[in-house]
């Protein structure tokens, strides 16, 4: 069956470290994004890609990046790793059609000492 | 002001019950509203997904949309233990499959 997957699950990582998330779905969606997850805060979206090479900036994109080099995969990479990025991270696809959903991974959970 | 309000409960009902979740925005470009079910530890999974106004039925559940007074409904029937969870609502302008902002979601709890 079609999924996405992501890793790790967990995660305990240093300040300034840097530290990279992945995400793998099967589906071959074009559209790709990633949230953080904080109480109060709902999900909010740090970055987004439409199609391979194409990475844009969502709500709260400062100290994440992206890159989109094939259709399955879009590993999120915080640069320099701060307490403020302590969060739960989610990946989702979808394939791009009005009224299409957005596929949830599973989440990683992150802490940032 | 977030572009999306929503109460964030959490909210305890016993088995049955109606079940009325809300949310508010301001950015009158949304066309596309959807709502999410999230379980405990997991990702959330799309329940209900409306276009512009009006409402929609799926089995228990109840979508509705005012556009004029940019305020979205969920309705549950007959609540059940199984329906536990935080539900987020998301908002787009450019149709469900792209970019959602999304409420801070409610937490519920049905009591058996």
């Amino acid at each position: 069956d079609a999924e996405i997957t992501q890793s790790p699950r967990h995660k305990i990582t240093e300040t300034g470290r840097q530290v990279t998330l992945a995400c793998h779905q099967t589906w071959n969606h074009n559209n790709m994004f990633w949230y953080r997850q904080d109480l109060g805060h709902g999900l909010r979206l740090i970055h987004y890609s439409y199609g391979v090479q194409d990475t844009n900036k969502g709500e709260v994109s400062d100290g994440y990046s992206v890159s989109r080099s094939n259709t399955e995969d879009l590993p999120l990479t915080l640069e320099s790793a701060a307490s403020s990025q302590t969060s739960v991270y989610f990946c989702a696809s979808s394939e791009g059609l009005v009224g299409d959903t957005q596929y949830f991974g599973p989440g990683t959970r992150l802490t940032v000492l | 002001q977030k572009e999306v309000e929503q109460d964030p409960g959490p909210l305890s009902v016993p088995e049955g019950a109606i079940v009325s979740l809300n949310c508010t925005y301001s950015n009158s470009a949304f066309q596309y509203f959807m709502w999410y079910r999230q379980y405990s530890r997991k990702g959330p999974e799309l329940l209900m997904y409306t276009y512009s106004s009006g409402n929609k039925e799926d089995g228990r559940f109840t979508a509705q949309v005012d556009k004029s007074s940019k305020y979205i409904s969920l309705f549950i029937r007959d609540s059940q233990p199984s329906d536990s969870a935080t539900y987020l609502c998301a908002m787009s302008v450019g149709g469900s499959a792209r970019q959602l902002t999304f409420g801070s979601g409610t937490q519920l709890t049905v009591l058996p």
